[in-house]
């Protein structure tokens, strides 16, 4: 069966730095893009980041509301996918969901809490 | 960036009512559009893809119309299983999420 499991959130201070996980199984991970999605608590959904495969050179895409302060990143020798946040800011608070497609039917993860706040 | 107009915020229903709600995206999104489920502690479900592309498992009480800027999601009958947020999604240039309709029970 497909598993999407996040990992690393926490609690962090205003402009510190954090670095969430993804596990993926039950797929052939390295054919698959993958995305990150996060809620801020009471609120809606916002993509945050995606991350092509290795035919595609591993390109990499943002939101304007993270770009140049997030990374994503992949091992695919792992079935893993990153998201590094550098410089947090409080409104980055929320729940992050990792899933294999957007727009198409996909799987997502349980998500994981990241909360900033001083 | 394409910015996406979700209307209403919040729909109050009875069971067996039709609700509608409209997405309207600030370019033509050529029937990029999706829309999710979402239930409280749970991460979204796709329900409708490509603008009226039912996903497997969808029931048919859903459906989904529209072209160029302007869209619409529908639940005719609505269930008490329908009760949840549903948000649109365009997919056509990098991802942006409507703001998302809360359906509640009258």
């Amino acid at each position: 069966a497909v598993q999407l499991v996040e990992s690393g959130g926490g609690l962090v201070q205003p402009k510190e730095s954090l670095k969430i996980s993804c596990a993926a199984s039950g797929f052939t991970f390295s054919n698959a893009a993958m995305y990150w999605v996060r809620q801020a608590p009471g609120k809606g959904l916002e993509w945050v980041a995606r991350i092509r495969t290795k035919p595609n050179n591993y390109a990499t895409y943002y939101a304007d509301s993270v770009k140049g302060r997030f990374t994503i990143s992949r091992d695919d020798s792992k079935s893993m996918v990153y998201l590094q946040m550098d410089n947090l800011k409080t409104e980055d608070t929320a729940m992050y969901y990792c899933t294999d497609r957007l727009g198409a039917r996909g799987y997502w993860g349980q998500g994981v809490m990241v909360t900033v706040s001083s | 960036d394409i910015q996406m107009t979700q209307s209403p915020p919040s729909l109050s229903a009875s069971l067996g009512d039709k609700v509608t709600i409209t997405c309207q995206a600030s370019q033509n999104i050529n029937k990029y559009i999706a829309w999710y489920q979402q239930k409280p502690g749970k991460a979204p479900r796709l329900l409708i893809r490509y603008t009226s592309t039912l996903e497997s498992g969808t029931p048919s009480r859903f459906s989904g119309s529209g072209s160029g800027r302007d869209y619409s999601f529908s639940i005719s009958n609505v269930e008490s299983e329908d009760i949840a947020s549903y948000y649109c999604l365009q997919y056509v240039n990098l991802y942006t999420f409507g703001a998302g309709t809360k359906l509640e029970l009258k």
